[in-house]
């Protein structure tokens, strides 16, 4: 498997801001995607990074709050915007692709914890 | 989409116990997995299961593809086993998982 690198691991934000979490894969991948976990709930899939065009958003994910990037094939971030409570959840990096790995296995970062104040 | 359904919501064992938790899913699949998420959060892939039986230790996974469910057994439980478990899959041309509900495990000493 891939080494899959989170940063931040947590972090308490202030209402109204915005944060942007990275996601580093060791090697090269095929496929990332962002997924987000609330309190006390199952993962849901906020959207597909696709390397060097727009992310294809899920629906009830719009790119104005969750703008995402992906400028090559190990890395992609995560912008949370305007930040509301209603925003604290783990914010997870999922890759498919990992060299040595069965294909179309996904595997995931060990996720960012996001509190909003 | 695919609707992806776990049973039971939780469970509560005794250390040393055996447990069967159960996914089905409304539509056929390329891809199941079985995922564990500790207590930090973080995702461990147990098994990528599309069909057939695997066992990993004390763990093991059978998907009956053409009846649409999936199955995590847990044998000889200890309290490391307890978290959520989640079952997640991919139909059609999608690459992307969908994730059931979970199940809470909680081992007891």
């Amino acid at each position: 498997s891939a080494v899959i690198s989170q940063k931040p691991s947590r972090d308490i934000c202030q209402r109204g801001t915005s944060l942007t979490i990275q996601c580093q894969v060791d090697s090269q991948v095929t496929m990332m995607f962002w997924y987000r976990q609330q309190p006390g709930q199952s993962l849901t899939l906020i959207a597909t990074a696709n390397q060097g065009s727009e992310a294809t958003y899920e629906s009830g994910f719009v790119i104005d709050k969750f703008p995402i990037s992906r400028p090559n094939l190990t890395f992609s971030t995560l912008t949370v915007s305007n930040m509301s409570p209603e925003d604290s959840s783990i914010y997870l990096c999922s890759v498919e692709g990992v060299r040595g790995s069965i294909a179309g296995e996904l595997f995931f970062g060990e996720g960012s914890r996001l509190t909003v104040l | 989409g695919i609707q992806v359904e776990q049973s039971p919501p939780d469970l509560i064992l005794q250390e040393g116990a055996n447990s069967t938790l159960r996914c089905n899913f409304s539509d056929s699949v390329n891809n199941l997995q079985w995922f564990h998420q500790n207590p930090w959060g973080q995702l461990i892939n147990l098994f990528y299961i599309p069909s057939g039986t695997k066992q990993n230790g004390r763990l093991s996974a059978t998907t009956v593809a053409t009846e649409r469910y999936s199955l995590l057994y847990i044998s000889s439980s200890q309290t490391t086993d307890s978290g959520v478990y989640f079952c997640a899959v991919s139909s059609g041309s999608a690459r992307q998982l969908t994730f059931g509900s979970g199940t809470q495990l909680t081992v007891l000493p």
